[in-house]
């Protein structure tokens, strides 16, 4: 079962606005880390925001916030004040605390992000 | 910071030979590392989880003969793709998490691997 969801294929932001890119998850498991990656057309993954499911308050990283409804299960980035450079593809991932292979990391499908000018 | 490098960064091989691709982490051990790939315009999809000293562990559906994993060392993973074909195409990715056991320890990802098979 997919565990991780982003319905979004893709999304258009004007320059200097604020965009939502939506992930919703899955787990029984009381204890996860949810976390955000960039991926530039040069293939890298960018580690960006992380999130703990015992963290009290919304994780924030200049201008990447995490919008955390655990009770919605969902983990939406926000980006605020986008920058051409900000066009890439955005994965959600998620890793599960009971599992007991280094905690391997599960992502979503994707978000590809189109800043205009 | 940490970094984890993959070698070749492309590679282009006929179908039925084998390709080693190589993950070092360069300035942390990892006890375990993670291999992903990648099809275009798509998701990471986790193969296998590489662990020193042990057996790697595989993702269901992914064939452990096909796909070799061997984890040479506390800084060197490999895979290796045997007998390659067309539909093995992709982007190989590994990652290792710095630490290796808390939720909140670091993954950093190689810069990947794209290995085309004619």
């Amino acid at each position: 079962a997919q565990k991780i969801t982003q319905t979004q294929p893709g999304m258009f932001v004007q320059e200097k606005e604020a965009v939502t890119l939506d992930c919703t998850y899955d787990t029984s498991d009381p204890s996860y880390g949810l976390f955000w990656y960039k991926q530039p057309s040069s293939g890298e993954m960018i580690f960006l925001i992380y999130q703990g499911s015992y963290d009290q308050q919304n994780a924030t990283e200049g201008r990447y916030s995490l919008n955390f409804q655990k009770a919605r299960k969902s983990a939406n980035l926000v980006i605020s004040a986008s920058q051409l450079g900000d066009s890439a593809m955005y994965f959600c991932a998620m890793r599960e605390g009971r599992n007991t292979g280094g905690f391997k990391t599960i992502f979503g499908a994707g978000t590809r992000l189109f800043v205009k000018a | 910071g940490a970094v984890v490098s993959q070698h070749p960064s492309r590679v282009i091989c006929k179908s039925g030979t084998s390709v080693k691709i190589e993950c070092r982490s360069l300035d942390f051990q990892a006890t375990t590392m993670f291999w992903y790939r990648q099809f275009p315009k798509q998701s990471l999809m986790l193969m296998a989880t590489s662990n020193e000293g042990s057996k790697a562990t595989y993702e269901q559906g992914v064939e452990k003969d096909k796909f070799l994993i061997n984890h040479a060392s506390l800084t060197l993973s490999t895979l290796t793709v045997t007998s390659a074909h067309p539909e093995d195409s992709s982007f190989y990715i590994c990652s290792a998490p710095r630490g290796g056991r808390a939720m909140t320890d670091t993954q950093y990802f190689g810069p990947g691997t794209r290995l085309t098979v004619l």
